[in-house]
């Protein structure tokens, strides 16, 4: 069965920490996408990141950062500084076969 | 590029009414999927069009269904609606049929009472 498991339900952090939100996933697949989903307050989400499982090199935009390891099936990002235009539900997501699977998301809220 | 819309943004229906939402993609983006978003069970698939077939569909009762049109544009409809519908129903655009790498529109949120 596949499954996308986001422990942290909720993060609150001080402006200009760093933070990281984790993904673990589950799928007995070796071809699929993992993907990252911002949904600030307006509730539309926004897409964030897309990898395929054969690319593990972490990536790096601006102040975001993802580290995917297979071997511990994680896919978790990093803001670093944070700030208060961060604060959203973060979603991670793993595609196979266009079945795509959400896990249940991190609210992070950055306090000023 | 104008970005994907929905309409309506707010609805309000009674038990056992049907319910039409509808969702214009981003243009020239052929594939629209449906998503349910509720805060019990999160985010859920409904389903996927590409050129007016649908090409996945997720785990709901026959009363959701879906069409899609020959300019992509998608409705999405509810029938005999139960409270348990109450939800932000979201459409997705994306180029290809590969369901991912998806632009989201703001929402319809469905109210049942």
């Amino acid at each position: 069965a596949q499954k996308v498991t986001q422990a942290q339900t909720e993060i609150s952090v001080v402006e200009k920490e760093d933070v990281t939100l984790d993904c673990v996933y589950e799928t007995r697949d070796t071809t699929y996408y993992l993907f990252w989903y911002k949904q600030p307050p307006s509730g539309e989400l926004v897409f964030l990141i897309r990898r395929n499982s054969f690319d593990e090199q972490n990536e790096i935009s601006g102040r975001y950062s993802w580290n995917f390891q297979k071997s511990t099936s994680s896919f978790n990002f990093t803001i670093t500084a944070s700030q208060v235009v961060d604060s959203a539900v973060y979603f991670c997501a793993l595609n196979r076969d266009d079945k795509i699977i959400f896990g249940k998301g991190t609210r992070l809220h950055i306090l000023p | 590029k104008a970005g994907v819309t929905q309409t309506p943004r707010y609805l309000i229906k009674t038990r056992g009414q049907q319910v039409t939402l509808s969702c214009s993609p981003i243009s020239g983006h052929r594939s629209v999927s449906w998503y349910q978003q509720t805060p019990g069970q999160g985010l859920q698939f409904l389903f996927e069009y590409f050129s007016e077939t649908q090409r996945n569909k997720g785990n709901f009762p026959g009363r959701f269904s879906g069409r899609q049109f020959s300019n992509s544009r998608s409705e999405m409809n509810v029938s005999t609606l139960e409270l348990g519908d109450s939800a932000l129903y979201l459409c997705a655009s994306s180029v290809s049929t590969r369901m991912g790498e998806q632009y989201f529109g703001p929402g319809t949120r469905l109210t049942v009472t």
